[in-house]
């Protein structure tokens, strides 16, 4: 049982196009985020949210949009997409108490 | 978040013990000390987190120091599974109503020798 996937695992993908990531987890958290990878390993964050409401939004440009249809899944959905989102995308999600974040396995976007 | 500073990286040989060092001089009183790692090509795993005693768990110990400005990650038998980028985060329980995210830095790249 995953506790945290995301799917497309790998996604390839020309500049200008519009694509989604999903993210579902059978734990229960209260929170769920989205992490980006660069190529230099930074790992930053980019939404969370919490019971179906963004609580941030780190200077990320709207063309990234997070969308939550229930407390189990949060998707990134992302618009015209440009050479500088390639990256590896991470979900991940925690209980409401304080305790460790569980991320998915990562989804790596190149952008051609 | 406070900042931490690890070192970038450490080696150390199999089925010896590890520690970690970790130092966060400016850690606030409600700010939780969690470590985690990632693996190559995985994404980042919970390792341990504690707020001012030593805790244990079944991956390994965390020593705060008295005075919270340090603590240490210990791997009690290193396996070449355990080598990764081991992240020290400090995390304000009280922030953002407990919905914030985490704020990773470079990590400490630790090799396992055989």
């Amino acid at each position: 049982d995953t506790a945290v996937s995301q799917t497309p695992k790998y996604l390839v993908t020309q500049m200008g196009n519009d694509k989604s990531i999903k993210c579902e987890q059978n734990l229960g958290h209260d929170t769920m985020y989205w992490y980006k990878q660069d190529s230099k390993k930074f790992l930053k964050i980019m939404f969370s949210y919490n019971n179906k409401e963004l609580i941030i939004n780190e200077t990320v440009p709207n063309r990234f949009s997070p969308k939550s249809p229930d407390k189990a899944h949060l998707n990134l959905h992302i618009n015209s997409l440009e050479l500088g989102d390639s990256a590896v995308y991470f979900c991940a999600s925690r209980p409401g108490w304080e305790s460790g974040y569980t991320f998915g396995s990562g989804t790596r976007l190149t952008v051609v | 978040d406070a900042k931490t500073t690890q070192p970038n990286s450490m080696e150390s040989n199999e089925e010896e013990p590890v520690h970690l060092p970790c130092n966060h001089s400016t850690i606030s009183g409600t700010d939780y000390i969690h470590w985690y790692r990632q693996l190559p090509s995985q994404g980042p795993e919970y390792v341990i987190h504690g707020l001012t005693s030593n805790v244990n768990n079944r991956m390994a110990s965390l020593a705060i120091a008295e005075d919270r400005k340090s603590s240490t990650l210990i791997l009690h038998r290193a396996t070449l599974r355990d080598a990764a980028v081991y992240y020290c985060i400090l995390r304000d329980a009280y922030s953002g109503g407990g919905a914030d995210g985490l704020t990773f830095g470079k990590g400490t790249h630790l090799i396992i020798q055989p």
